[in-house]
């Protein structure tokens, strides 16, 4: 299995600073055929299921705030978002989906309001 | 979009099993696949495993091998999961999550309300 480890395990940002989120694979999860980057981002809210963020490693979903990025290739990729607002406190994962058949999340980095 | 909806929590006792249903709609067994993605108290998310109900295929995890069972209905749009040999460890809120079979990329862009498994004697 591809192991995906990210940094930090948690996060304390002032309101309407920058956060970013690394995320590290234990092999690329990039595929030659495409050059596409087999990587997703998801928020996790209490109570709620896990929301998609980013696929691809860049591409945003719809309805998704523009202050939500990511970027990177191959091994080590980042989730930044520019201006932190209150309701982006979450734990936020990294997902492949390079490597089936099994998939692999990050251990989560907890986002929290400084 | 598909939307999903997960059957209620469950209690049950050590050694025993549960099955989780996840009723899809809008959108069929014909275009997605549903996986399966647990989260013990405290923990992060931990993949189980996907049946692909068009294909009547599917893989699990290796560390479920043996104790889940995943399987699809397609007359009704609904996905089960069957965990046996429960235990402690197996406290968890479970979910469903489905992706398209284009490309069959495992991008989970719908996602059960989660069903809550309490395993205790």
């Amino acid at each position: 299995d591809i192991v995906m480890t990210q940094s930090p395990d948690s996060l304390a940002v002032s309101l309407g600073e920058r956060a970013t989120i690394n995320c590290k694979s234990g092999q690329s999860v990039a595929h030659t055929s495409n050059n596409k980057n087999y990587l997703a981002w998801y928020q996790h809210k209490p109570g709620q299921p896990p929301k998609l963020l980013i696929s691809w490693a860049s591409n945003r979903e719809s309805g998704v705030p523009d202050r939500f990025s990511g970027s990177g290739s191959g091994t080590d990729f980042t989730l930044t978002i520019s201006s932190l607002q209150a309701e982006d406190v979450a734990v936020y994962y990294c997902q492949q989906y390079y490597g089936t058949p099994s998939i692999t999340f990050g251990q989560g980095t907890r986002l929290e309001i400084k | 979009q598909v939307q999903l909806v997960q059957s209620g929590a469950e209690v049950k006792k050590p050694g025993s099993s549960v099955k989780v249903s996840c009723k899809a709609s809008g959108g069929t067994f014909t275009t997605h696949a549903i996986s399966w993605v647990r989260q013990a108290p405290g923990q992060g998310l931990q993949w189980m495993g996907r049946v692909i109900p068009f294909l009547n295929t599917g893989n699990n995890a290796q560390i479920f091998q043996g104790r889940v069972t995943l399987t699809a209905d397609t007359s009704t749009n609904t996905a089960y999961m069957e965990l046996s040999s429960l235990r402690s460890e197996d406290t968890a809120m479970y979910y469903c999550a489905s992706y398209a079979l284009e490309g069959l990329n495992e991008i989970y862009d719908s996602w059960g309300q989660g069903t809550l498994v309490t395993v205790s004697s």
